[in-house]
């Protein structure tokens, strides 16, 4: 059962235009979301993060937005850059006693088109 | 800027030999840090839960004398891969944890990719 989703593996944005890249979580217990982006043969390496309390939070060109009545909560980069194409992972964490999940959605491969 | 810092961020080694990563929490004390590891294509694993001044604990299946959790202070937590094997090559992330009001605060490393040969 995957608690957290990236519905589209892929997205294709054209250079200054908005990309919107979004996440479906399941678990209501979830309290942190991240994103992390990847290029190729990298690592990845944190974005930016948001917490439930919040519904909006924002660095520099880019903005999550979190839904949690509709569990969903989405990344919007404004504008897109060439050097934004990547592979951008959802996450989301909830304490669990002592521990603290943190379960990755399977990525979204960003393309940005000169 | 960054609240947690995780070094390094890629690290290449030979097999048989030690790696240390550091998390380190830059501008607040954390009580707890996690640690977690990620395989190509899975989710993200906790591996353990080190509180300041006391021993890690492990989740079931991660090798406590493998991976060597230090938490000496409020601001820095590591992580020693020893004797590495490439099996061990993996996603580790860090992330340190925070009270505020009754309520968490949770801050993230960006991670370290581990690579053994």
């Amino acid at each position: 059962d995957q608690q957290v989703k990236q519905n589209s593996p892929s997205l294709s944005v054209q250079e200054g235009r908005i990309s919107i890249l979004n996440c479906d979580y399941t678990n209501s217990m979830f309290d942190y979301f991240l994103w992390y982006k990847k290029y190729p043969a990298e690592g990845p390496t944190f974005l930016i993060s948001i917490s439930s309390i919040k519904d909006k939070n924002e660095d520099g060109r880019f903005t999550v937005f979190l839904n949690k009545s509709a569990k969903h909560l989405s990344l919007h980069i404004v504008p897109s850059q060439p050097g934004d194409s990547a592979v951008y992972f959802c996450a989301a964490s909830a304490r669990a006693g002592n521990n603290r999940k943190l379960i990755w959605g399977l990525g979204t491969s960003l393309a940005v088109n000169p | 800027g960054a609240v947690v810092s995780q070094h390094p961020s890629w690290v290449i080694c030979k097999s048989g030999t030690s790696v240390k990563i550091e998390c380190r929490s830059l501008d607040f004390q954390a009580t707890t840090m996690f640690w977690y590891r990620q395989f190509p294509k899975q989710s993200l694993m906790l591996m353990a839960t080190s509180n300041e001044g006391s021993k890690a604990t492990y989740e079931q299946g991660v090798e406590k004398d493998k991976f060597l959790i230090n938490h000496a202070s409020l601001t820095l937590s590591t992580l020693t891969v020893t004797s590495a094997h490439p099996e061990d090559s993996s996603f580790y992330i860090c992330s340190a944890a925070s009270w505020d009001r009754l309520r968490e605060k949770l801050f993230f490393g960006s991670g370290t990719q581990l690579s053994v040969l």
